[in-house]
């Protein structure tokens, strides 16, 4: 039930552009994704509802196509206080309020 | 500004012991989460609760309970602990209708 994220980790150069996949075998509702720093709780980024949106925040961006069962979230021009894991969020039906997440893509930028 | 608040935020249990772990919002959301975090498998749902007074399982409900005491206050209930139950647990709560969840800062719990 978990979703499938792709990479599992990526290490990138400051300045670089990365690409993290989410699918489900499931249809979706709504796609949630989160970043999370070592230590600390997992931090909202944003959410995308069903109808192909797309989202951005700041240089970090997202798609999400229902028809695939994907989302992908795309991060531009990375800084280095982009490394974390990030993780994706899915709800099955409408109103379910169940949330599962993926495993998680580790990103390193480094300088 | 307290948002979500876990307590405790380590534990030390035997083998056998029970314990609770407590969380409380301050948002007025609906919907509250129990996850756990193991290295490599992500944030798991163990239980939740969609509004005061209802509860269903996640992926990983077993050896677990959990209580909707209230709207603000969501517990989980480690009856008889396992070392397998060593993890760090996150709650979480939302707004109904798909909102975004705001996570507590966890509770670090080793089973030995």
């Amino acid at each position: 039930q978990q979703p499938v994220q792709s990479p599992q980790a990526v290490i990138l150069r400051e300045g670089e552009d990365a690409v993290i996949n989410c699918s489900s075998s499931k249809a979706l509702y709504s796609v949630h994704w989160y970043r999370q720093k070592h230590g600390e709780a997992p931090v909202f980024l944003m959410i995308l509802l069903k109808g192909g949106e797309q989202k951005g925040h700041e240089k970090i961006s997202a798609s999400f196509n229902e028809k695939k069962q994907q989302s992908s979230l795309y991060l531009t021009a990375s800084q280095l206080s982009y490394s974390g894991t990030y993780f994706c969020g899915t709800e099955i039906g409408s109103g379910s309020e169940k949330l599962v997440f993926g495993k998680g893509t580790k990103l390193t930028v480094n300088p | 500004n307290a948002g979500v608040t876990q307590t405790p935020k380590f534990q030390v249990l035997k083998t056998g012991q029970s314990m609770t772990l407590q969380c409380a919002q301050d948002m007025n959301h609906n919907s509250m989460y129990w996850y756990r975090q193991d290295p490599g498998m992500g944030l798991r749902l163990i239980y939740y609760s969609a509004s005061e007074g209802t509860t269903d399982k996640g992926e990983v409900p077993n050896g677990y309970n959990v209580s909707r005491l209230n709207k603000r206050e969501f517990s989980l209930r480690l009856e008889s602990a396992a070392p397998s139950q060593t993890s760090v647990y996150f709650c979480a709560s939302s707004r109904r209708q798909v909102g975004e969840a705001f996570f507590g800062q966890g509770t670090r719990l080793t089973v030995v």
